[in-house]
């Protein structure tokens, strides 16, 4: 596709219950990288994929979150059992090997934990 | 990576007005890269300048490092209201150029008409 692209862009569920979102990189892009974003903490690092497996995954915050990504392209983000503070604006990034340092974002997606 | 300090925190000023941003990091870096984020979203690079360069333009975007001081400018020339956005800078460090990027709060920027 043209761009890095995220779904959905906004997400509202209940305490307790999971959550998935979901990456589609930029076609070719073999690094995706997952981001969020909150007022308290920032802009913060999840974890990154080189092609399916994901040699970073430092930035997870707890066990109640995983990715994987398949076939080298659309990558998932779980979080099981959401709490208030996983409220945040998700972003996933990609990047190409002709220009590894350049990371291309998404849109994002807007979790809200009720 | 390591995270980048931008500032100011917030900047405000007339079109037509020049904006500078600085960004201050603390150990040795490969590159440092600036982007730009429009309402919370997604972030959209902006320039990249390498260790051994000390300038780079690129339209109205004039980015200066200064190794020694540990520290990058990002100037915005001639700014319109489309420039207001919060801006943050990404030291990067390792010895792969894939890796996670590590931002700071960012400056927010607010072009006035």
């Amino acid at each position: 596709g043209a761009g890095v692209s995220q779904s959905p862009s906004n997400k509202v569920t209940e305490k307790g219950k999971d959550v998935e979102l979901r990456c589609d990189p930029i076609s070719g892009h073999t690094a995706l990288y997952w981001y969020r974003q909150s007022l308290g903490q920032g802009l913060e690092f999840l974890i990154y994929f080189q092609g399916n497996s994901a040699p970073d995954k430092s930035g997870l915050p707890s066990d109640r979150f995983s990715a994987e990504r398949t076939g080298g392209s659309v990558s998932t983000l779980t979080i099981q059992r959401t709490q208030q503070e996983d409220s945040a604006v998700y972003l996933c990034a990609s990047s190409t090997s002709g220009r590894p340092d350049i990371q291309y974002f998404g849109a994002g997606t807007r979790l809200s934990v009720l | 990576s390591q995270q980048g300090e931008e500032d100011p925190q917030a900047l405000s000023i007339q079109e037509g007005e020049n904006a500078t941003m600085n960004c201050s990091y603390k150990t040795s870096i490969n590159n440092l890269q600036w982007y730009r984020q429009n309402s919370g979203r997604g972030l959209v690079h902006l320039i990249l300048i390498r260790s051994n360069e000390r300038e780079k333009h690129s339209g109205r975007l004039r980015v200066t490092l200064d190794t020694s001081k540990k520290s990058s400018s990002l100037l915005i020339t001639a700014s319109r209201a489309a420039d207001t956005a919060s801006y943050f800078c990404a030291p990067k460090t390792g010895g792969t150029s894939y890796g996670k990027l590590t931002f700071g709060q960012g400056t927010i920027l607010t072009v006035h008409p």
